[in-house]
């Protein structure tokens, strides 16, 4: 059983348009997170909800809205989409929100933006 | 900023060395540390977690704290073909306050 999924796996688009992706976690666990990794393998977080509250939100263009239906599902859409949003994007869970929860990666979505 | 720091190498190891990777972190406040292991367009795979000074092994693996010098380690003892991969040193602030910060990872090459 895969505990953290993404879909779709790559997303390849043109500027402007609007796409989501989607996340899920067999886990139970409480918290769920998106990163953004670019072309040089910096991971960078963007999001994170606990219990589908947002606890974290870091410096990301309101083109981008999370959205948490429930604890086990974190999905994210992009608005607008530029050339600079080309990454592969991972989601993630712990048990908790705070600094002693380890994190367990979904496979990644690679997004090409043309 | 908060700011965890590695050198992006690669680090290049005979099969059967010890491999040495290295992180270091700017937020005093930072509790815990993760070090991640990523293959080529893999995700980041969790190996090693520590919390307090001193060592932590697992298997071939050992993690090392030491907070006065906002210094992280992770050794990895008889290094194989298969270790080669980037390993990704996290940590982060303490409590309300934490956001999980990745270093830029350290690419580690293991030669036959």
């Amino acid at each position: 059983d895969t505990a953290v999924s993404q879909t779709p796996k790559y997303l390849v688009t043109q500027m402007g348009n609007d796409k989501s992706i989607k996340c899920e976690q067999n886990l139970g666990h409480d918290t769920m997170y998106w990163y953004k990794q670019d072309s040089k393998k910096f991971l960078k977080i963007m999001f994170s909800y606990n219990n589908k509250e947002l606890i974290i939100n870091e410096t990301v263009p309101n083109r981008f809205s999370p959205k948490s239906p429930d604890k086990a599902h974190l999905n994210l859409h992009i608005n607008s989409l530029e050339l600079g949003d080309s990454a592969v994007y991972f989601c993630a869970s712990s048990p908790g929100q705070g600094s002693s929860n380890e994190q367990y990666f979904g496979p990644g979505t690679r997004l090409t933006v043309t | 900023q908060k700011e965890v720091e590695q050198n992006s190498g690669p680090l290049s190891v005979p099969e059967g060395a010890i491999a040495s990777l290295n992180c270091t972190y700017s937020d005093r406040g930072s509790q815990s540390f993760f070090w991640y292991r990523q293959y080529s367009g893999k995700s980041p795979e969790l190996i090693m977690s520590i919390y307090s000074n001193g060592d932590k092994e697992d298997g071939r693996f050992t993690a090392q704290l030491n907070k006065a010098s906002q210094y992280v380690s992770l050794l990895i003892r008889d290094s194989q073909p298969s270790d080669s991969a980037t390993y990704l040193c996290a940590g982060g602030g303490s409590g309300g306050s934490y956001i999980p910060t990745f270093g830029r990872g350290t690419s580690l090459i293991v030669h036959p």
